[in-house]
């Protein structure tokens, strides 16, 4: 099915181990982001590709690092996992000029 | 700066009910504002959309209004299923094609 996928969907990390989020869109949207999840705060963004090639710091982007592969894969990189970085985070994608962003399912990552 | 704010849940119905979910939001210039709904343990969906001042956006039997002059987007269906319980996100994107910024999300929880 066309949309975005994230891997893994589920991770336990233990504080200061490093993990990489992939996320894979097949829509050949130019634009990318990652947002995280947290209850009570909505989705927070991390992270945006404007385009391939391109990466800009959102509104919490502290602990993450990103890299936009090519135009398909947009990855997200924890470098040294904190108990504060237990959260959903959701990859999502839009086309230029087309407001609706496509979101994928989610990874679910709790760090203990 | 640009911000969006949501009332609180969880909003608890019986089936067939009215629903109303309020949204507000602080932005400069004229942004689009949407509503992104997410069933338990999915991604967002886009449900629908508005760009300028008295458009009203609809899906699903779902309705909003932009009000520019109240800053508002209130979320509405005249009669809820219990398929609809959910969490409803309010967002807008300041400019065209923009960043989304979330509201912290109202979970509905709809009773047969």
């Amino acid at each position: 099915n066309a949309g975005v996928t994230q891997t893994p969907k589920f991770q336990v990390l233990k504080t200061g181990q490093s993990m990489t989020l992939q996320c894979a869109q097949d829509m050949n949207h130019n634009s990318m982001y990652w947002y995280r999840q947290d209850p009570g705060m909505g989705l927070r963004l991390i992270y945006y590709s404007a385009s391939e090639g391109t990466t800009d710091k959102g509104e919490v982007p502290n602990g993450y690092n990103v890299s936009r592969l090519n135009k398909r894969e947009f990855s997200l990189r924890l470098e040294s996992a904190a108990p504060s970085q237990t959260s959903v985070y959701f990859c999502a994608s839009r086309e230029s000029g087309n407001y609706g962003y496509t979101f994928g399912s989610g990874t679910r990552l709790t760090v203990v | 700066g640009n911000s969006v704010t949501q009332m609180e849940g969880p909003v608890t119905l019986s089936e067939e009910a009215f629903l109303t979910i309020n949204c507000t939001y602080t932005a400069t210039g004229y942004p689009s504002l949407f509503w992104y709904v997410q069933y338990p343990g999915e991604g967002l969906q886009l449900l629908l959309k508005a760009t300028k001042a008295d458009d009203k956006g609809s899906n699903k039997g779902f309705e909003a209004t932009y009000r520019k002059e109240t800053t508002s987007f209130h979320l509405e269906k005249g009669s809820v299923q219990v398929s609809d319980s959910a969490v409803y996100f309010c967002a807008l994107s300041p400019n065209q094609g923009g960043k989304l910024i979330f509201g912290q999300g109202t979970e509905l929880s709809v009773k047969p």
